[in-house]
């Protein structure tokens, strides 16, 4: 079993569409990191958060530890927000554990 | 402040060749991390790095891969006697203390021949 589990793999939105990517984890952590790659391009770290709630523009990002679980929203989805979303978990000692990432694609 | 640096951002090697792989993390971070992508695969750690010293190297293939943060300059990535399996981009991160953000370079992408 995978330390960090995605859904969905692949999701499809019209503009305008509020949007929920989850990640789920079976280990202890410190610290859960959100990131946004386009195809072919580089990694955009969005979140790192070990508790609560962040809030960046139309980006929101949650976490419990208590029951090993994150989500990503996008509110208000756009075309140019699609890309691949990844959850990678910050175990203990600094290396980040990668989740197999959400394929987004925003339609106009 | 200019983000993390990697380059080349593309790198072709043929089989048996070395492939040496630079990373300029940002300005005032001394922990670097390098990370492998394969293609249509997910990113997977390789090694963690503070200034001339190698902290966790538990993802390194244990043979031709090497890692060095030195005193002054650049991270490296070394891959000696490069093989098809290789090819993939190769991804730099650096944050400024232990378990902070973590920040990414722009890629390598090696392909080898």
């Amino acid at each position: 079993k995978n330390e960090v589990e995605q859904s969905p793999q692949n999701l499809t939105a019209q503009e305008g569409e509020f949007i929920t990517i989850n990640c789920s984890y079976s280990v202890g952590i410190s610290a859960l990191h959100w990131l946004q790659q386009h195809p072919g391009g580089g990694i955009v770290s969005l979140f790192m958060l070990s508790s609560g709630k962040k809030k960046h523009g139309r980006l929101i990002a949650t976490i419990n530890i208590q029951e090993k679980h994150s989500s990503l929203h996008i509110t208000a989805s756009h075309p140019r927000d699609s890309a691949v979303y990844i959850c990678a978990l910050m175990e203990y000692g600094n290396k980040l554990v990668f989740g197999a990432g959400t394929i987004l694609r925003v339609k106009s | 402040n200019a983000g993390v640096m990697q380059n080349p951002r593309h790198l072709v090697r043929r089989r048996g060749q070395e492939a040496r792989l630079r990373c300029s993390p940002m300005k005032g971070h001394s922990h670097v991390y390098w990370y492998r992508q394969l293609p249509e695969e997910g990113l997977k750690f390789m090694v963690y790095l503070q200034k001339e010293n190698i902290i966790d190297e538990s993802g390194m293939p244990k043979e031709r891969f090497s890692a060095e943060f030195p005193k002054e300059g650049p991270s490296i990535l070394r891959i000696q006697q490069v093989v098809r399996g290789d090819s993939a981009a190769y991804f730099c991160a650096s944050s400024e203390r232990q378990e902070e953000t973590q920040y990414f370079g722009p890629g390598t992408r090696l392909l080898v021949l």
